[in-house]
């Protein structure tokens, strides 16, 4: 089964940036996904194929995938950005196809 | 605009099955599948199982199959989802979710969420 490994937080002052991670065996040859869910809300999909913004995503949110990581940067951080991030890979080895990281919690100090 | 509209919350005791409906607009229904996607207390997804409405195809996770189920009523653009035999660690929010697009897998679109307690 194919495993997804975030940390668990990251912390990042008002306006700088913001950099999770999501780490998997060659994740790179895989398209990842990225979500972010705020509390007591459904997950929103920021990212799609690596690097992808969802509509109405901002430019300061981008990502990357190579190697054994795929990363997601937030620029200019703000408060609105607190919030847990979620990677997502579809892996067919897998039981469960559609795979997520176990979440990263944003905190903007 | 897409919406996946689902139903209230349910509180059950362990042995119990709830039903859980995903009611689709805004877009072809028939054609997309429906995953089922669940969210345990403080804890990240976990991949249920898909439905294509349009054939009612099926798949789930091994861990779900034989107490999982999923139909779609087309007329209604609803899926319905059962889970049987609950534990109180299927005490989680169940969400609906879609990519109706041809190509892609991952989620553009989720329900609201539907919050299953099991509890004696």
């Amino acid at each position: 089964s194919y495993v997804l490994t975030q940390p668990p937080s990251v912390s990042v002052a008002p306006g700088q940036t913001a950099t999770i991670t999501c780490g998997g065996e060659n994740i790179g040859r895989k398209t990842v996904h990225w979500y972010r869910q705020k509390p007591g809300q459904a997950p929103v999909l920021l990212i799609y194929f690596d690097s992808d913004r969802a509509s109405g995503i901002p430019a300061r949110i981008s990502a990357s995938n190579s190697g054994n990581t795929a990363t997601l940067t937030i620029t200019r951080a703000e408060a609105g950005d607190e919030a847990d991030y979620y990677c997502q890979v579809w892996d067919s080895s897998s039981d469960h196809l559609y795979v997520f990281g176990a979440g990263t919690q944003v905190t903007v100090l | 605009q897409v919406q996946l509209a689902q139903s209230e919350t349910e509180v059950k005791k362990p042995g119990a099955s709830v039903k859980v409906s995903c009611t689709a607009s805004g877009y072809n229904f028939r054609v997309y599948d429906m995953h089922w996607v669940r969210q345990a207390p403080g804890q990240g997804f976990e991949w249920m199982g898909r439905i294509n409405p349009s054939s009612g195809d099926t798949k789930f996770a091994q861990k779900f199959r034989g107490r999982f189920s999923m139909t779609a009523d087309t007329s209604r653009r609803t899926i319905n989802m059962e889970l049987s035999s609950l534990r109180s660690d299927d005490t989680a929010v169940y969400y609906c979710a879609t990519h109706p697009y041809d190509y892609g897998d991952y989620f553009d679109y989720w329900g609201q969420g539907t919050l299953v307690s099991v509890s004696a």
